[in-house]
């Protein structure tokens, strides 16, 4: 089964851009793995903010988005405020099983 | 909107089998290009998928659970259900349901495995 990367942990100062990947150990990331990347906040369940790469769920803010960078899906972040201080996981298709990443938890700082 | 409601025992006893249901309002989980979905999350942990079911009733599941685990679904009530058997204080978790495509979740139950 394929392990899917992502970076532990980024700082973002307000206002600013930040991005964050989402890598598969098996090779490159492309849209036939349907990146999906999910908000969690503490205490709260998981709320999905892209899908297929580049989709924006209805309530998602268009501060963020979606694209495949350098091999690897990307969430790109710009305009960082207060409240997108979270974890954030992607999520890949990879044959069959479904794959979460290990999250990467945004300081907005 | 898809609204998603996860609802079970709390509380399961080592080696036995712990059953969900995902009860589904605003969408019907005999029809249409969905799939549903179950994951979990240990206390501190990230998020595990455990399996999926089709609308067609046809199920995936991650290979490390694939032989504790069963997946159905229950057109006339809407609904549908995880069974994961020989259960370990290691399956203590919050077990979310949701649906793909576009990604709607519920709001997760918490299961504890102790005697």
């Amino acid at each position: 089964q394929a392990v899917v990367t992502q970076e532990p942990s980024l700082t973002v100062s307000p206002g600013g851009t930040v991005t964050l990947t989402c890598g598969s150990s098996t090779g490159a990331v492309t849209n036939g793995h349907y990146p999906y990347w999910f908000q969690q906040k503490p205490g709260q369940a998981p709320r999905t903010l892209i899908y297929d790469t580049s989709i924006r769920h209805s309530w998602t803010p268009d501060r963020f988005s979606g694209s495949l960078l350098g091999g690897k899906a990307a969430l790109t972040l710009s305009g960082a405020q207060p409240e997108d201080e979270a974890e954030y996981y992607c999520l890949l298709y990879c044959s069959g099983p479904v794959v979460f990443g290990g999250g990467t938890k945004l300081t907005v700082l | 909107q898809v609204q998603l409601q996860e609802s079970g025992p709390g509380l399961v006893k080592p080696s036995q089998t712990l059953s969900l249901t995902c009860a589904v309002s605003g969408a019907s989980v005999g029809s249409g290009n969905n799939y549903w979905s179950w994951i979990r999350q240990p206390a501190g942990k990230g998020l595990e998928w455990i399996g999926r079911i089709y609308s067609n009733g046809n199920p995936s599941f991650n290979p490390s659970l694939k032989s504790r685990v069963a997946l159905s679904l229950d057109t006339s009530k809407n609904q549908f259900s995880l069974r994961l058997s020989s259960v370990t204080a290691a399956d203590t978790a919050v077990y979310y349901c949701a649906k793909f495509p576009p990604g709607s979740w519920g709001q997760g139950t918490l299961v504890t495995v102790s005697s």
